[in-house]
């Protein structure tokens, strides 16, 4: 199976900020990287697809890249309804997996 | 709108079964890939299978963890998902999401899946 690792596991940032969390495989996945925003008591909710891909009605202020077993995901300028946990997913192989995920605090 | 919504969950004892549904609205849901993710109290997510549309032959996957014990299924005429989750753990303890698999088409032709619609999710509860 391909192991995902996020870093940090936690981050506390301030409305403003510019942050990156990063996700690496434990092989090559090519491009095959999508990341998930979720509050708490919420469904996670798909922010990025295939790396770099915006889905639908997500701000622009979200930025994925990378590829290979190296990936990240750049907040521009942190808004207040940011503050939540992301996981990033790998579909280049089954079983699908996530990372453990990073929880972004207000500071 | 697009929807999915999870029922069927509870507190049930080791060992037993429990069968989860997943029913869907607003897409056509005979044409995608259903996938059932499970969150366990204070935990990460873990994807458990999904099951594949008619056009791919409607076969399944499933995580190591699940594998013999969990069964997915889908009634496109209804629209529904369904998780049969049998010989119950307690680390099967948590809460289940069904969530819609989407697919972009690479320029070379690689597709890229992932899960873009999510239910709320139902709590199942493996205690004696």
């Amino acid at each position: 199976d391909i192991q995902m690792t996020q870093s940090p596991s936690s981050l506390s940032a301030s409305v403003g900020d510019r942050v990156t969390i990063t996700c690496r495989a434990s092989q090559s996945i090519s491009s095959y990287l999508n990341w998930y925003q979720q509050k708490p008591g919420k469904a996670p909710k798909l922010l990025i697809y295939a790396t770099s891909s915006l889905q639908s009605g997500v701000p622009s202020r979200f930025r994925g890249r990378g590829s290979g077993t190296d990936f990240a995901l750049t907040f521009s300028s942190l808004q207040p309804e940011d503050f939540a946990t992301y996981y990033c997913q790998q579909s280049y192989s089954i079983p699908y997996t996530f990372g453990q995920g990073t929880k972004l605090e207000i500071k | 709108e697009v929807q999915l919504v999870e029922s069927g969950g509870g507190l049930v004892q080791p060992g037993r079964s429990l069968r989860l549904s997943c029913a869907a609205s607003g897409f056509s849901f005979g044409d995608y890939v259903l996938s059932w993710v499970r969150q366990a109290p204070g935990k990460g997510l873990e994807w458990v299978g999904f099951i594949r549309s008619k056009s791919y032959g409607g076969t399944t996957e499933y995580a190591a963890s699940v594998k013999g014990r969990f069964t997915i299924s889908r009634d496109d005429s209804k629209s529904i998902a369904y998780l049969q989750m049998n010989s119950l753990k307690t680390e099967d303890t948590a809460l289940y999401y069904c969530t819609r698999e989407d697919i972009l088409t690479g320029y070379y032709s690689d597709y890229y899946h992932y899960m873009d619609v999510w239910g709320r999710g139902t709590t199942v509860t493996v205690s004696s």
